[in-house]
């Protein structure tokens, strides 16, 4: 079947503007994750979605930062007063239930903040 | 703190030349292991999840192995498609199911 999908692939924005980035993640996929990738870094951890709920945000790195999952299905990372250092590729994954299991990613949106 | 550290951080090998990657991992109780592809511009690609030391897994040219300090990803006579960077992950008990990366391993691999 269809793998995870993101859209936009690429965002050009103006500091100080706000952005939503989308995941859509595998079908039947309960869990999913937000991560965030800079340049020459692996992946970051950003925030896990057990079904409709926020089950560790634990990596989100400031209140400007928030996403949502109101279905249990797609979900919506967003970005308030973006700041140059917010440029980086934001990576969604999603796994069949969570726990310790194979996280499956998509391929990213670049967010390039002016 | 749980720590992923990948090395070398880049490597140039002939078609044919095999080597190996290293990921050395200081966690306080390992899940899981993994190890994923990921080409330019592109999301991470999976290879292979190791949960015990001794553990060793094999797809193609590829072969992952496990201790309790380390994962060596084994590539044996490689070949240009084979050009990647090569990502190490675990997921530890402490730390909820987020994956922590290392900053991976850039192969080049020339005809």
């Amino acid at each position: 079947g269809a793998g995870v999908s993101q859209t936009p692939s690429n965002k050009v924005t103006e500091k100080g503007k706000y952005v939503e980035l989308r995941c859509d993640p595998i079908s039947g996929h309960t869990a999913l994750y937000w991560y965030r990738q800079s340049l020459g870094q692996g992946p970051e951890f950003l925030i896990y979605f057990q079904g409709t709920g926020a089950a560790d945000d634990s990596g989100l790195p400031n209140d400007r930062f928030f996403a949502v999952r109101p279905e249990g299905s797609v979900s919506t990372l967003k970005i308030q007063r973006t700041e140059r250092g917010d440029s980086a590729v934001y990576l969604c994954a999603s796994s069949f239930q969570g726990s310790w299991e194979t996280q499956y990613f998509g391929p990213g949106t670049r967010l390039l903040v002016l | 703190e749980d720590q992923v550290t990948q090395s070398p951080e880049a490597l140039r090998l002939q078609e044919g030349e095999s080597s190996s990657l290293n990921c050395s991992y200081t966690v306080s109780g390992l899940r899981g292991l993994f190890w994923y592809r990921q080409d330019p511009g592109k999301g991470p690609e999976f290879l292979f999840t190791l949960y015990s030391a001794g553990e060793e897994k094999e797809k193609e040219r590829l072969k992952a192995t496990l201790t309790k300090k380390e994962s060596f990803l084994h590539i044996t006579a490689p070949k240009p498609e084979d050009s990647a960077t090569y990502l190490c992950a675990v997921q530890a008990g402490g730390s909820g199911y987020a994956l922590n990366f290392g900053k991976g391993t850039s192969l080049l691999v020339t005809p």
